[in-house]
């Protein structure tokens, strides 16, 4: 069956340093879809990136960048000089057919 | 605007007391499901449905029902609701189950007493 494990239950960095959130999901699915979603403190759910399982290429936007590695079945979120901002809970999601299924999620603390 | 509505956004009930929880999303999205979010379980799919008419079980279907009559539409009804189904409820939804990401509405925080 599909999982996806995130084993940071909270991770807490001070502003400016950076920080990888990790994503390890099993499948038995040959075509998915991996997902990251921001929860801020506010509650709402926020999409962030989408990828393929056959797009192994990373990807940058701004100071977001995700690692996907389909050899060890990780799909890494980095933000990179971290902001206070970005205090969330970030959710890692897997899609193979017609459910989603999502990580326990990693509360950021990113203090001032 | 693009969004999804639940309500309500909050309700204290009490065991029993049969309920529902309304979704609506103005997208004309095919795909719509709803997920409950428990402290360091993440969201658990509850029902999902690929169109009007079609719906099927999540992980987590127990104690639940829902149905899709019309396209904008997804309710979420508690018949018998229990305290272990005190939790945040989302609802999203999305063009494709496979290849969109999901739009979620605000979220429902149930309380069962």
């Amino acid at each position: 069956a599909q999982k996806v494990t995130q084993a940071q239950t909270e991770i807490s960095v001070v502003e400016k340093e950076d920080v990888t959130l990790d994503c390890v999901y099993e499948t038995r699915d040959t075509t998915y879809y991996l997902f990251w979603y921001k929860q801020p403190p506010s509650g709402e759910l926020v999409f962030l990136i989408r990828r393929n399982s056959f797009d192994e290429q990373n990807e940058i936007s701004g100071r977001y960048s995700w690692n996907f590695q389909k050899s060890t079945s990780s799909f890494n979120f980095t933000i990179t000089a971290s902001q206070v901002v970005d205090s969330a809970v970030y959710f890692c999601a897997h899609t193979g057919g017609f459910k989603t299924i999502f990580g326990a999620g990693t509360r950021l603390f990113v203090k001032a | 605007e693009a969004q999804v509505t639940q309500n309500p956004r909050y309700l204290i009930t009490v065991t029993g007391k049969k309920l529902t929880v309304t979704c609506s999303q103005n997208m004309n999205h095919e795909y719509m499901s709803w997920y409950r979010q428990d402290p360091g379980l993440g969201l658990r799919q509850i029902y999902y449905s690929m169109n009007v008419e079609v719906t099927d079980k999540g992980d987590v279907p127990e104690g639940y029902k829902v149905s899709r009559k019309e396209k904008r539409n997804f309710p979420l009804i508690l018949e018998s609701p229990s305290p272990n189904q005190t939790s945040l409820y989302f609802c999203a939804s999305s063009v494709t189950s496979r290849t969109g990401e999901l739009f979620f509405g605000e979220g429902s925080r149930l309380t069962v007493l």
